[in-house]
């Protein structure tokens, strides 16, 4: 059974700060991996997909990288804002069953 | 560009009675799936459908009953609400099953009392 974990649990920077989210899992068989934000409240927005034969995802100040191998991949936030305050989670898709596992997510506070 | 809608946002029930959670995508998506947050855990799979007509049990699908009659619609039925079932209630859908972006709907928050 695939299990994810996101450490640390929270995370409060100044903003301005690069911010670095951690994912680890069990299983290297996987599909892709995905991040969401997740606003309090809120459903999940999608931020980055990454597929399996990929290293690095970017989209603006976001970059998620993946090393199956090791079982990881980070997610880089550059030059943070209060306005990224949020719940970021991973999920990873397994090769097997297609199924999403996810972590239980990082909480981000940037303080203004 | 509605993508995912859920009905209700929010519901108080009683124990042993009975509702309908409702999901509906407008993107043509083969895979839809339930999943419930609870707090400090990750998102769990309820029950998933790969098509119209098609449905399967996830990791945690005691006391919840799906149906797909429509590509579109894919209903969460919980039998006889109880409180372990009080939680956020996601609702998702993706194009096919293996996985390519998914797609959530905002929650349904529930309340067994």
């Amino acid at each position: 059974k695939q299990e994810v974990t996101q450490i640390p649990a929270a995370l409060s920077v100044p903003e301005g700060e690069n911010l670095v989210l951690n994912c680890s899992f069990t299983d290297s068989a996987i599909y892709n991996l995905q991040w969401f934000r997740q606003d309090p409240g809120k459903g999940l927005t999608s931020l980055l997909l990454i597929q399996s034969s990929q290293r690095e995802q970017t989209s603006g100040r976001l970059n998620a990288s993946l090393d199956k191998s090791s079982g990881r991949s980070t997610l880089y936030i550059a030059a943070s804002q209060p306005g990224d305050s949020a719940t970021y989670l991973c999920a990873v898709g397994s090769s097997n069953d297609y199924k999403l596992s996810f972590g239980a997510g990082t909480t981000v506070t940037v303080r203004a | 560009n509605a993508g995912v809608t859920q009905t209700p946002k929010f519901q108080v029930l009683k124990t042993g009675q009975s509702m309908t959670l409702q999901c509906a995508q407008d993107m043509n998506h083969e895979y839809m799936s339930w999943y419930r947050q609870d707090p400090g855990m990750g998102l769990r799979l309820i029950h998933y459908s790969v098509g119209a007509g098609i449905t399967d049990q996830g990791e945690v699908p005691n006391g919840y009953n799906v149906s797909r009659s429509t590509t579109e619609d894919f209903p969460l039925r919980l039998l006889s609400a109880a409180p372990s079932q009080t939680s956020v209630y996601f609702c998702a859908s993706t194009i096919n099953r293996r996985n390519t972006e998914a797609f959530f709907g905002q929650g349904t928050r529930l309340t067994v009392v």
